[in-house]
């Protein structure tokens, strides 16, 4: 069974700091890991994946995350944090299934708060 | 490109009832996957539907079920339902049924059961 812990329920970080918020997962085989972001009332919208190659990965709004194969993690990274970062992040994971996807197993999310 | 739609957005119900919800994926997108997301669990996989298929599904009882139309539309239906079925329900569409693309959701319909 695959799994995705999010160790922090929150994040505070002032305007113009780096941010992290952390992930780490476990599954059998070679993991497809993603990360979304939730807005109050919206769905979620994708921000970046790692399915395979460089272990930093670039996405949207100047997001990147890093995937450690050894620590089984992977963390999201912003250099400057912007008040209009603050949301809730998902972290997921999932692996190729035989004959179609596998639905994304989604840690419990981190709530991150940017302060100006 | 118009987005993932899903209707109603809010639904409130009683106990015992049936519901159904409806999503509409992007455009050209083939794979449909449902969720729930609930302040509790969080946010748990229901099933997911290729070409009209469903070819996985979550750890959910079978009041829980759904199915994809050849226009790649999907409907998910809930019967007899319970308070613990309060949730927010997502959908989301894919271009193709794998894993390594990602999904695009919608912004869910929130159903409330009294």
């Amino acid at each position: 069974a695959q799994s995705v812990a999010q160790p922090e329920d929150q994040v505070n970080v002032a305007e113009g700091n780096p941010l992290t918020v952390k992930c780490t997962y476990s599954v059998s085989g070679n993991p497809y890991l993603f990360w979304y972001v939730q807005y109050p009332n919206r769905g979620l919208q994708f921000l970046l994946k790692y399915i395979t190659g460089d272990n930093l990965v670039k996405g949207s709004y100047g997001f990147e995350a890093e995937f450690n194969k050894s620590q089984t993690s992977f963390h999201l990274k912003k250099p400057s944090a912007l008040v209009s970062d603050s949301a809730l992040y998902f972290c997921a994971v999932t692996i190729l299934g035989g004959g179609g996807a596998d639905g994304l197993t989604f840690g419990k999310g981190t709530h991150l708060i940017i302060q100006p | 490109k118009a987005g993932v739609t899903q209707t109603p957005r809010y639904l409130i119900k009683t106990r015992g009832q049936q519901v159904t919800l409806s999503c509409s994926p992007i455009s050209g997108h083939r794979s449909v996957s449902w969720y729930q997301q609930t302040p509790g669990q969080g946010l748990q996989f229901l099933f997911e539907y290729f070409s009209e298929t469903q070819r996985n599904k979550g750890n959910f009882p079978g009041r829980f079920s759904g199915r994809q139309f050849s226009n790649s539309r999907s409907e998910m239906n809930v019967s007899t339902l319970e308070l613990g079925d309060s949730a927010l329900y997502l959908c989301a569409s894919s271009v193709v049924g794998t894993a390594a693309y990602e999904q695009y959701f919608g912004p869910g319909t929130r159903l409330t059961v009294t």
